[in-house]
């Protein structure tokens, strides 16, 4: 079965600070990655997926995130934090046909002004 | 409705009670997820439902738990004999297709403790 591993649970930063969130997966077939978003009161959002093609995919507010096939990864960045990106993050991966995403358990990232 | 709505959004229990949630998706997505989330878990699929096909409920943790979806919109999540360690939130989603990739529209959850 498809497993999501998000080494950093907890982040804090200082605003202007550079991110990167870790995220890697353990099937080796076809995957489908993405990193969905919840900011403080709110539901869950997709910040940004890799479906095919250019493995840096652009998401909203600034993120990026890299597919390294031969890593199994899928690292979220954003070159300069705000305050307002204080949120959970959380990675997830659908694969081998299946439709159903499995999530990882989430960093929560905390950005001081 | 513009988002996914889930009722209650919060819920008080006692042991051994049994639990209803409930989960309106966006009007005309055919694909519905149950997750629940525990505290510094991450979420776990719990079933999936996808048009008139049979729900896909290899996440269900136990028999006290038990889905239906009636007339491809509304679902309702049930759990019987409620136990403490099913305290968590548990949300829904939806999707347009259920296609391979696409994009989940989230409630905002229903927090359920259960004492």
């Amino acid at each position: 079965a498809q497993s999501v591993s998000q080494h950093n649970h907890h982040v804090i930063l200082s605003e202007a600070a550079s991110l990167e969130l870790g995220c890697n997966y353990s099937y080796g077939g076809t995957v489908n990655l993405f990193w969905y978003v919840q900011y403080p009161g709110q539901h869950l959002q997709l910040l940004l997926k890799y479906f095919s093609g250019d493995p840096l995919v652009k998401g909203i507010k600034g993120f990026e995130a890299e597919f390294i096939k031969s890593k199994f990864s899928f690292n979220l960045r954003k070159p300069s934090v705000q305050w307002s990106d204080t949120a959970e993050y959380f990675c997830a991966v659908t694969s081998g046909g299946s439709y159903i995403p499995t999530f990882g358990r989430g960093t929560s990232l905390i950005v001081h002004p | 409705g513009a988002g996914v709505s889930q009722s209650p959004s919060n819920k008080v229990t006692e042991k051994g009670k049994d639990v209803e949630l409930r989960c309106d998706p966006i009007s005309g997505h055919t694909a519905l997820y149950w997750y629940r989330q525990s505290l510094g878990q991450g979420l776990e699929f719990l079933i999936y439902f996808q048009g008139n096909s049979a729900p896909d409920k290899s996440g269900l943790p136990s028999d006290r738990f038990s889905a239906e979806r009636t007339g491809g919109s509304v679902s309702t999540l049930t759990i019987q004999r409620t136990q403490q360690e099913d305290s968590a939130v548990y949300l829904c989603a939806s999707s347009v297709r259920g296609g391979i990739g696409e994009k989940l529209f989230f409630g905002s959850g229903t927090q359920l403790s259960v004492l």
